[in-house]
C-alpha cells in the first residue's frame, strides 16, 4: 500500500511569490491534515480537511490556505511569500479524524 | 504553560538499556495520544498510539497512559543504535478531530 505522496520535495521561492504544495493521502484515507515545521517552532498544525471539508485551522494568517478534493487529495498555498515560510511541510493522512496519522516525506520550502 | 512538554534531551542511554521518555499535556479532555519518531532530515513515523489509561505494548515499545495525571510515557526496551532519533510526542486534545498538538520531541541517544 502506498504512503502519503507530497510534491514537489523541495521548493526555492522568492519573497512575494506564491505557492502550491500537494498532497496525495493513503488509499482509503480521508482525512488530511498540515502541518509546518522549523527549528525554532517545531511542529505547528495548519489546517485538517476532512470530506472536502475544512475542520480546524490552526494560527497562521490568511496567507495560508488549503483545500481537499473529492479524491481526497490535497493541496495547501502560501501566498505573498515571507522569508520566515521557509519550513518543512508535513502532510498527514488517516482514515478518519481521531485515528493514526500518518506522515508524508514533506516538502521542503526554502523563501530566498 | 505548553500545551504538550517533554524534556527535549537529550537523554542518552547505553545499548541495551531501557529508555524512558515523558510528556506531559494541559487539556484534560484529551482523548488520544500518538508517538512520533523522527531522524534527523525525515518526516516523523508513528510508533504508538494508545487511548486509555494503562500500557499498551508492541514489540520492545511500551506506551503507558495515565489521564488522571494527565501523563503518557514511552518505554524502549533493549534500545539499539538505530533508536537514535528524536521522539516527538502528540496530543488530539478535546473537540480537536485530527488536529495533533505536538511537543517539542525528545532527543534520544543510544551510546555503544
Amino acid at each position: 500500500k502506498a504512503g502519503v505522496t507530497q510534491t514537489p520535495r523541495y521548493l526555492i521561492k522568492t519573497r512575494g511569490q506564491q505557492v502550491t504544495l500537494s498532497c496525495s493521502p493513503i488509499s482509503g484515507h480521508r482525512s488530511v491534515s498540515w502541518y509546518q515545521q522549523t527549528p525554532g517552532q517545531g511542529l505547528q498544525f495548519l489546517f485538517e480537511y476532512f470530506s472536502e471539508t475544512q475542520r480546524n485551522k490552526g494560527n497562521f494568517p490568511g496567507r495560508f490556505s488549503g483545500r481537499q478534493f473529492s479524491n481526497s487529495r490535497s493541496e495547501m498555498n502560501v501566498s505573498t511569500l515571507e522569508l520566515g515560510d521557509s519550513a518543512l511541510y508535513l502532510c498527514a493522512s488517516s482514515v478518519s479524524p481521531n485515528t493514526e496519522a500518518f506522515f508524508g516525506q514533506g516538502t521542503r520550502l526554502t523563501v530566498v | 504553560q505548553k500545551e504538550v512538554e517533554q524534556n527535549s534531551g537529550p537523554l542518552s542511554v547505553p545499548e541495551g538499556a531501557i529508555a524512558s521518555l515523558n510528556c506531559t499535556y494541559s487539556d484534560r479532555g484529551s482523548q488520544s495520544f500518538f508517538w512520533y519518531r523522527q531522524y534527523s532530515g525525515k518526516s516523523p513515523e508513528l510508533i504508538m498510539s494508545i487511548y486509555s489509561n494503562g500500557d499498551k505494548e508492541d514489540g520492545r515499545f511500551t506506551a503507558q497512559l495515565n489521564k488522571a495525571s494527565q501523563y503518557v510515557s514511552l518505554l524502549i526496551r533493549d534500545s539499539q543504535p538505530s533508536d537514535s532519533a528524536t521522539y516527538l510526542c502528540a496530543v488530539s486534545m478535546t473537540g480537536g478531530g485530527n488536529k495533533l498538538t505536538f511537543g517539542t520531541g525528545t532527543q534520544l541517544k543510544v551510546e555503544l
